[in-house]
């Protein structure tokens, strides 16, 4: 069936130090994005990309949509990058919502 | 960017009592709004689609009598949790979509609202 993957579950970081999350999908999409749960449970939205590259800042997005994953990079992680990640995709063929992966919890500690 | 409002953010109710929570996109319509539940430590799980006028899709396991929802217009879908039971204690996101413009498959989400049933 289809499937949205987060790697790695769970995160831990020093300040400063750089990472890179994955979300893989099962089936071709038409939109991919990539939020930030902060820990008050507001969803912010980091990146619509359904393919590509985008640059944000400190946050960087790439998805392949031909090999069907997208990583989230962030560099020079700072405390307030820690909460939970989400990769959500609308897959394509008539599907109107969009499924999210499990997640990946990122603490970053000074 | 766009914004989409939830009221109320906090809810505490006792056993049986109906509630009701309200989303507004704030600077832009939505013909399509999304209701979402999310428990601790969990992902967010769709149970609705609601388009402008018509009713709403319910996702598999999602009672529709349980969680009446109406969207009304452009702007504003409200979710009512009817005889709620503490079961239905949980974070409840909504979320619309934009319509048109260059990124118009992207959604945004409300800030969500925590319904502890007693």
């Amino acid at each position: 069936g289809i499937q949205v993957e987060q790697s790695p579950p769970d995160l831990i970081l020093q300040e400063g130090a750089n990472s890179t999350l994955r979300c893989n999908f099962s089936d071709s999409v038409n939109n991919l994005q990539w939020f930030h749960q902060n820990p008050w449970g507001q969803l912010i939205n980091l990146f619509y990309i359904p393919s590509g590259t985008k640059q944000n800042g400190r946050l960087s997005a790439t998805t392949v949509a031909t090999e069907r994953y997208s990583l989230l990079y962030i560099s020079s992680s700072q405390t307030t990058d820690s909460g939970v990640y989400f990769c959500a995709v609308r897959f394509s063929g008539g599907y109107n919502k969009l499924i999210f992966g499990a997640g990946t919890r990122l603490a970053v500690h000074p | 960017g766009a914004v989409v409002s939830q009221h109320p953010s906090w809810v505490i109710c006792k056993s049986g009592t109906s509630v009701k929570i309200e989303c507004r996109s704030l600077d832009f319509q939505a013909t399509t709004m999304f209701w979402y539940r999310q428990f601790p430590k969990q992902s967010l799980m769709l149970m609705a689609t609601s388009n402008e006028g018509s009713k709403a899709t319910y996702e598999q396991g999602v009672e529709k009598d349980k969680f009446l929802i109406n969207h009304a217009s452009l702007t504003l879908s409200t979710l009512t949790v009817t005889s709620a039971h503490p079961e239905d204690s949980s974070f409840y996101i909504c979320s619309a979509r934009v319509a048109g413009g260059p990124e118009r498959e992207t959604q945004y989400f409300g800030p969500g609202t925590r319904l502890l049933v007693l």
